[in-house]
């Protein structure tokens, strides 16, 4: 497709499960960065990528969240042990390497945690 | 460290001017980017602002002034489409892009 992808597009898992959340950014894009946004709050930003690099993890809430990016382009968000708190949509974002300041978003996951 | 800041909420009246602001704090921003979120879907660009002044992309401009660490979003004519979340963003010198919380528009018949 010629947009973002993410997949799932809902996941409702039960609290202490772990969960993968998947982005396949539009092809050439290198820069890739997740964020979070509950229910009517702003884009909380988590991590980004440039390649296969995080030069920013300062975003991610807790070390149950991890992320990695292979080949320069798909990147999953593992968050393990879900809480309830987690329950928010996940978005994610790339950029052309000639255009950093516009983002093209993926339609987002929208997990919820029992 | 770095944050933007705007209103939560605006209203407005179908087809009048409604200016959405945007302040940051921070030091090394390249310029200050809009988007515009509808309840349920994913944000969308709307513009981008490298220097100083004004950007006028049909009925939305935007503005910028780098001495006053400030911006804006002007829509015009406005729509009942446009209601909407807008959120400004701002992108340092490490590619790391940072939101603010959103602006909330409301737009009455």
């Amino acid at each position: 497709g010629a947009g973002v992808s993410q997949s799932p597009s809902n996941k409702v898992t039960e609290k202490g499960k772990d969960v993968e959340l998947r982005c396949d950014p539009i092809s050439g894009h290198t820069a890739l960065y997740w964020y979070r946004q509950s229910l009517g709050q702003g884009l909380e930003f988590l991590i980004y990528f440039q390649g296969n690099s995080a030069p920013d993890k300062s975003g991610l809430p807790s070390d149950r969240f991890s992320a990695e990016r292979t080949g320069g382009s798909v990147s999953t968000l593992t968050i393990q042990r879900t809480q309830q708190e987690d329950s928010a949509v996940y978005l994610c974002a790339t950029t052309a390497s000639h255009s950093y300041n516009e983002q093209f978003f993926g339609p987002g996951t929208r997990l919820t945690v029992l | 460290g770095q944050s933007l800041e705007q209103p939560s909420e605006v209203t407005a009246v179908e087809g009048a001017i409604v200016q959405i602001n945007c302040t940051y704090q921070t030091s090394g921003f390249y310029g200050l980017s809009w988007y515009q979120q509808h309840d349920g879907g994913a944000p969308t660009f709307l513009s981008y602002n490298a220097l100083d002044g004004l950007e006028e992309t049909g009925r939305f401009s935007s503005f910028l002034s780098r001495s006053d660490s400030y911006g804006y979003l002007l829509l015009q004519e406005l729509q009942m489409k446009d209601s909407a979340s807008y959120f400004c963003a701002g992108r340092n010198r490490d590619d790391k892009i940072i939101f603010g919380k959103g602006t909330r528009l409301h737009i009455l018949p």
